[in-house]
């Protein structure tokens, strides 16, 4: 079946610092993947997808890289604030399934 | 615009018992989705709506009914609640599949 998962259960960085979140996933036939945030008591929201055929897209403040080699992408927070504090998810394609998530704490 | 709404926010339910989440989206989205969230994992997709008229059975649907009731609103049924179905419960919509998904804020519901 297809997995989606995420290397590192926590990840604690200082303000002003990049942070980095690792994904991997499993269906090499997947050519849609997506990043989401999750605060505390709320829904996911869209922070950024990318397709394909592109390694990597960029929105404000955010990059996401697609390694399809390894079946691998990441985002990128640069300057992380105290709001970017939240689980962030990573999920492909028809997005049936989702990781575990990756719960980011930025240190002031 | 409101965007993904779903009511009840919170829930308390006896083993049992029957009831409806309701959701609805007013983006005129044609896909719609359920997920249910337990403490520490990922969303797990119940039941999704890929376009009007249409439902099918995501990775959890055992215990768990749906309806696509028009274009805006898809509901879920617990027909006979148990404590397993203790959990969050977010409704999502998307323009299409393989799309971004725009989520509703959640129902917390508890089965006692």
């Amino acid at each position: 079946g297809e997995s989606v998962g995420l290397h590192l259960p926590t990840l604690s960085v200082q303000e002003g610092d990049n942070s980095i979140i690792n994904c991997a996933y499993s269906n090499s036939a997947s050519d849609y993947f997506i990043w989401y945030k999750q605060e505390s008591g709320k829904g996911p929201q869209f922070i950024i997808d990318i397709r394909s055929n592109m390694d990597k897209r960029q929105g404000q403040r955010v990059t996401v890289l697609l390694n399809k080699t390894v079946k691998h992408l990441s985002l990128q927070i640069a300057a992380t604030q105290p709001g970017d504090s939240a689980v962030y998810f990573c999920a492909e394609g028809n997005q049936f399934y989702f990781g575990t998530g990756t719960s980011l704490t930025v240190i002031p | 615009n409101a965007g993904v709404t779903q009511t009840p926010k919170f829930q308390v339910l006896k083993t049992g018992q029957s009831m409806t989440l309701q959701c609805a989206q007013d983006m005129n989205h044609n896909s719609m989705y359920w997920y249910r969230q337990d403490p520490g994992m990922g969303l797990r997709l119940i039941y999704y709506s890929a376009s009007e008229g249409t439902t099918d059975k995501g990775e959890v649907p055992n215990g768990y009914n749906v309806s696509r009731l028009n274009k805006r609103e898809f509901s879920l049924r617990l027909e006979s609640a148990a404590p397993s179905q203790t959990s969050v419960y977010f409704c999502a919509s998307s323009e299409g599949p393989y799309e971004k998904l725009f989520f509703g804020s959640g129902t917390q519901l508890s089965v006692l």
